[in-house]
């Protein structure tokens, strides 16, 4: 079966760093994505890891593990418009996406 | 470049209507795909398609919904004789690459269907 791991919800300040955690277990490994989706809106687009280590891009990376089955997304520089909530996905094979429950973070003043 | 254009946003249906969702890909995207996030759930996967062929259905309930795909015009996901469990927001996926070489996937606002 298919199961993605995400805590539910995360606090943090204004200019802090905060990292999510996620976890798998999957039949299949094809990449892991991360989106950010803001209430009411579209899932948008952060990162994807296929190989193991670090993708940084702007204030935010996301790390690999595929022999833990383990990623983080790592948010720097913490801004209010950061407040939202953050899904981990994996394609397991053949392009279809599983999806954790989601993070929601809130950034506080 | 616009980009995944789904509509309506919001769509009321009485129970036993029937619901028809849109979804219009991003400029060369060949590669749709239909998710369903009920509240306090995480995304669902439903059924992928690719133009005129449905390749993945596996989470598509087997009965009363149907995706189709055609050679012109969007992508649809079509609900019949809907009932209250079908609340929920469906969103529309599109990727310009498919299966092991996809590695990214732009979604649509989503259509907020609500079954009263």
């Amino acid at each position: 079966g298919q199961n993605i791991d995400q805590p539910t919800e995360m606090t943090a300040t204004e200019g802090a760093i905060v990292q999510i955690n996620c976890t798998y277990q999957t039949s299949g490994f094809n990449g892991l994505f991360w989106y950010q989706q803001h209430a009411g809106e579209a899932p948008t687009f952060l990162s994807y890891n296929v190989l193991d280590g670090l993708e940084e891009k702007g204030r935010f990376s996301s790390f690999l593990s595929r022999s833990k089955g383990y990623s983080y997304l790592l948010l720097k520089e913490l801004q209010m418009k950061d407040s939202a909530s953050y899904l981990c996905a994996v394609n397991s094979g053949y392009s279809t996406l599983t999806f954790g429950k989601g993070t929601m973070l809130l950034v506080s003043p | 470049n616009a980009g995944v254009m789904q509509n309506p946003r919001h769509l009321v249906r009485r129970r036993g209507q029937e619901a028809r969702l849109r979804c219009s890909p991003m400029k060369g995207h060949s590669h749709v795909y239909w998710y369903r996030q009920l509240p306090e759930e995480g995304l669902k996967f439903m059924v992928y398609l690719q133009k005129e062929n449905i390749i993945d259905e596996s989470g598509m309930p087997k009965e009363r919904f149907s995706a189709e795909f055609p050679k012109e015009g969007p992508s649809i996901l079509r609900i019949q004789q809907v009932v209250r469990g079908d609340s929920a927001a469906y969103f529309c996926a599109s990727s310009i690459h498919g299966g092991q070489e996809n590695t990214e996937a732009f979604f649509g606002q989503g259509t907020r269907l609500t079954v009263v």
